[in-house]
Formats: C-alpha cells, sequence, structure tokens
C-alpha cells in the first residue's frame, strides 16, 4: 500500500511571495490533516477534512493560509504571502473513518524555508 | 486547550545505556500515542496505549499509560544509534485529533 505523498519535498521562497503544497494521501482514506511543525517543536495542527468539507480550520491563519480538497481525495495547501515566520516543515496525514483509534499516516513533509 | 509537555527536551547517551522519557498534561486524553520521526521523514507510529495503567512492549521499548489517563512514559533499554530521532507524544482527543508534545530529541553515540 502506498504511502502518504507529498510535493515538493523542499521549497525557498522569498517573503511576500506565494507556494502551494500538494498532498496525496492513502488510498480510501477520507480524512486528512495539514500540521506544521516549526524546527524543535512538535506538528501542530491546520487543518482537518472528512472527504472534501473542513471538520476543523480554527487554528489556520486564514489572512494568508488556504487549503483544499476538492473531490474529497488530493489536498493543496496555500501561502500566500509568506512571512518569514513561515519557515517550517509541513506535513500531511491521512486515516480512515472506520479506525476506532487516533492513528495517522504522515507523508514525508515540504521543508519551507522563507528568506 | 490540551497542552502534553515532554521531557527531557535533549538527551544524548552512549549506545548501550537506558533512559526514560516523559511526557506530562493536565487533560485526559482518551489514547496516547508515541511517534518517531527521522530527519526528512514524517513521524511513524510506535504504540498506541488506550487503558490508564496500560504497559506496552516494543522489542527493548517499554510505554506506560499513567492511570489516571493524563500522562505517559517511554523507556528504551540498551539504546543503540539506530534509536537516534526525535520522539514525539500525542493524545488523542475529539473529532480523532491529536495534540502533540514538543517532542524529545534523542542522540545515541556509538
Amino acid at each position: 500500500e502506498a504511502g502518504v505523498a507529498q510535493s515538493p519535498r523542499y521549497k525557498i521562497i522569498e517573503k511576500r511571495q506565494s507556494v502551494a503544497f500538494w498532498c496525496n494521501p492513502i488510498s480510501g482514506h477520507a480524512t486528512l490533516y495539514w500540521y506544521q511543525q516549526i524546527l524543535g517543536q512538535g506538528p501542530k495542527l491546520l487543518i482537518q477534512f472528512q472527504n472534501n468539507g473542513v471538520v476543523d480550520d480554527s487554528q489556520l491563519p486564514k489572512d494568508r493560509f488556504s487549503a483544499e480538497r476538492l473531490k474529497g481525495v488530493d489536498s493543496t495547501l496555500k501561502i500566500q504571502p509568506a512571512k518569514l515566520e513561515d519557515s517550517a516543515v509541513y506535513l500531511c496525514a491521512s486515516r480512515k473513518i472506520q479506525d476506532a483509534g487516533h492513528e495517522q499516516y504522515f507523508g514525508p513533509g515540504t521543508r519551507l524555508t522563507v528568506t | 486547550t490540551q497542552l502534553l509537555e515532554q521531557s527531557p527536551q535533549f538527551l544524548s547517551i552512549q549506545e548501550g545505556e537506558n533512559l526514560t522519557v516523559y511526557c506530562n498534561s493536565s487533560s485526559v486524553f482518551s489514547s496516547l500515542q508515541w511517534y518517531r520521526q527521522e530527519p526528512g521523514e514524517g513521524p511513524v507510529l510506535l504504540v498506541t496505549v488506550v487503558t490508564g495503567g496500560e504497559v506496552k512492549k516494543l522489542k527493548r521499548l517499554t510505554f506506560q499509560f499513567g492511570d489516571a489517563r493524563k500522562d505517559s512514559s517511554l523507556h528504551i533499554t540498551a539504546a543503540q544509534p539506530g534509536d537516534t530521532g526525535l520522539y514525539l507524544c500525542a493524545g488523542g482527543g475529539s473529532a480523532r485529533q491529536l495534540t502533540f508534545g514538543s517532542g524529545t530529541q534523542l542522540t545515541v553515540l556509538p
């Protein structure tokens, strides 16, 4: 079974530019999460989707961040305009609705550097 | 807001030594998970504990969930260089969300 795929793996941009990240979850996983992980910290949830609907986006800085999952499979996370403090690893994770527990499967992440 | 504090933040030990990492909270969690993350990769699940007082063993790793389901510990016996990585605890909450601790960066020197 293929894991969670993310691209690009690395991105360097200047502040005030825009950037987009892509995630393809494990096949059949209806729930998808985007996390931000700043160096030396644990992942922080940005947004949670179930199929193509948003479950929770309370920690998403909506003035500059947006995310969508139009067909309930792939998802994109966009930052516009980027700030220096957005430098972090952006992780995508997915899980099956049917799973009784909380286990999530993570992709390798996209490391963003804003200069 | 549920918070998880991990200690120590950094740990550097020699191969063969034992170590314990702690994960504490003032909140009760329905489950507690431990992940390990290596550079350039996403976190990988090691174990899930769901019952207060539960102990699980995974080879040289022993995980314990506190009786009140607010804290957990990870003990590694005879650490090896391959155990090097960032260890993250995560508490399970509503809407199948996870709250992550800040992590413990473990380095095992040969």
